[in-house]
């Protein structure tokens, strides 16, 4: 069966500093990779989606990058956080014509 | 440019009622609709998902319908438990050639009371 592991679930960063959230994906081959972030009270924003290893859609532009150095794996990074950048995100996969299933999320706080 | 609305923001009722949430979006154009629930600061777990040429999708006691010409979806949950609190979003994907993202709703708050 699939399943899809993201981490860590909670992250405290300050302004300023570097981020990196990794998602891996477990029993499926070329998914369609996501990356949502959820602010509070607020509904979900795709950050970026990924169709194929090194194939990036950015759909905001911020100081969020996202890179697929294989199949399964999706990464969020940035050099610099802002205070903007807290919230709640949530890396998802599909296959085409499939359901969309999500990770159990990381809570980033920037203070 | 496909914009998802859910109505109401917020919905409070009692144990054992049956209910409709709704599903709104403005561009026809889909190749499916989800709908999700989220507890609180939990990810998002997948209910059912309608393909754009079928009418409905029932999972237990829940019925998802979709009417792609006046851009409307329901979910229905039949005698509502406690357990069924949460947030539910409905997520269309556009089928826009070469489109694989999913727009989201901003959610409908369930809340049940015992």
């Amino acid at each position: 069966s699939q399943t899809i592991h993201q981490w860590p679930a909670t992250l405290v960063q300050p302004v300023g500093s570097p981020l990196s959230l990794e998602c891996t994906v477990e029993g499926t081959s070329n998914p369609n990779l996501y990356w949502y972030r959820q602010a509070a009270g607020r509904g979900l924003q795709l950050l970026f989606y990924s169709v194929g290893i090194g194939q990036i859609s950015s759909e905001v532009p911020q100081n969020l990058s996202a890179s697929r150095p294989q199949d399964r794996q999706f990464i969020l990074s940035s050099k610099k956080l802002l205070l903007s950048d807290s919230g709640f995100y949530l890396c998802a996969w599909s296959v085409p014509g499939e359901k969309l299933f999500f990770g159990s999320g990381t809570q980033l706080s920037v203070l | 440019k496909q914009e998802v609305t859910q109505i109401p923001a917020a919905l409070s009722v009692p144990e054992g009622e049956n209910l409709v949430l709704n599903c709104s979006f403005t561009d026809s154009a889909i190749y499916n609709l989800q709908w999700f629930r989220q507890d609180p600061g939990k990810g998002l777990t997948s209910l059912l998902l309608i393909q754009s040429s079928q009418r409905e999708q029932t999972s237990g006691r829940l019925n998802a319908s979709l009417d792609k010409s006046s851009g409307r979806s329901t979910l229905y949950i039949a005698a509502s438990q406690p357990g069924d609190s949460a947030t539910y979003l409905c997520a269309v994907r556009p089928s826009t050639s070469g489109t694989y993202k999913y727009i989201f709703g901003t959610g409908t708050r369930l809340k049940v009371l015992a």
